[in-house]
């Protein structure tokens, strides 16, 4: 079974530019996750969705991110513009969650540096 | 609310040493338990989950983890430790329509 798959794995931009990662749940997994990692903490959930209608978007800073999820398959996400503090490693999961008991799936994750 | 706390950021064992982190949940409805590894450079990989029934929980590469509903707590162990341990472990809390996670351990295995 393919796992999740994302892209790039690492990226380097300067401030003010803009960047859009790219990710590809599991085939037939309806939610899918974005969560933000800053070095030496736990994921934060930034969106969630269940097919293509966002769930949860309560962390998302909505000013300079976006993210969507066309056809309820892959999903983008879009920091337009970055600033230096989102510099994170941004992973992408995905689940069949029926209620909470289904683990989540993580891609490796896209490193970004904001310089 | 929901919540997730893991004490101890760091944990260094010695070689075969018991491994033992510490994971305390809050939650207003039955709560479903998860650990996660993540090795440097990659993605969250799930160890074990608690669901429902038995609340010892076995998961990969030895480790296991036992589900205390009268001390909210989900704590991960290992009898006897690897160098290949040595990564970072995150506690996940689910039973709502989202996952929360712990700040995360970093177990250092000392040869």
């Amino acid at each position: 079974e393919a796992g999740v798959a994302q892209s790039p794995r690492y990226k380097i931009i300067e401030k003010r530019q803009s960047v859009a990662f790219w990710c590809n749940p599991i085939s037939g997994h309806a939610t899918l996750y974005w969560y933000q990692q800053i070095l030496g903490q736990g994921p934060k959930l930034l969106i969630q969705f269940q097919n293509n209608g966002v769930v949860d978007d309560s962390q998302l800073p909505k000013d300079r991110f976006s993210a969507e999820r066309l056809k309820g398959v892959d999903s983008t996400l879009k920091i337009q513009p970055a600033k230096l503090e989102d510099s994170a490693v941004y992973l992408c999961a995905s689940s069949g969650w029926t209620g909470g008991n289904t683990e989540a799936f993580f891609g490796q994750g896209t490193r970004l540096t904001v310089v | 609310a929901q919540s997730v706390t893991q004490l101890g950021s760091h944990v260094s064992v010695s070689e075969g040493a018991l491994v033992l982190l510490r994971c305390n949940y809050s939650s207003s409805v039955p709560p479903y338990l998860f650990w996660y590894v993540q090795y440097p450079n990659q993605g969250l990989q799930l160890l074990l989950k608690y669901t429902t029934g038995a609340t010892l929980v076995k998961g990969i590469n030895g480790f296991e983890a036992e589900f205390k509903k009268s001390e909210t707590s989900f704590h991960l162990t290992k009898p006897s430790a690897h160098m290949s341990d040595a990564a970072e472990y995150f506690c996940a809390l689910g039973g709502t329509y989202k996952y929360i996670f712990g700040t995360g351990t970093r177990l250092k295995v000392l040869a």
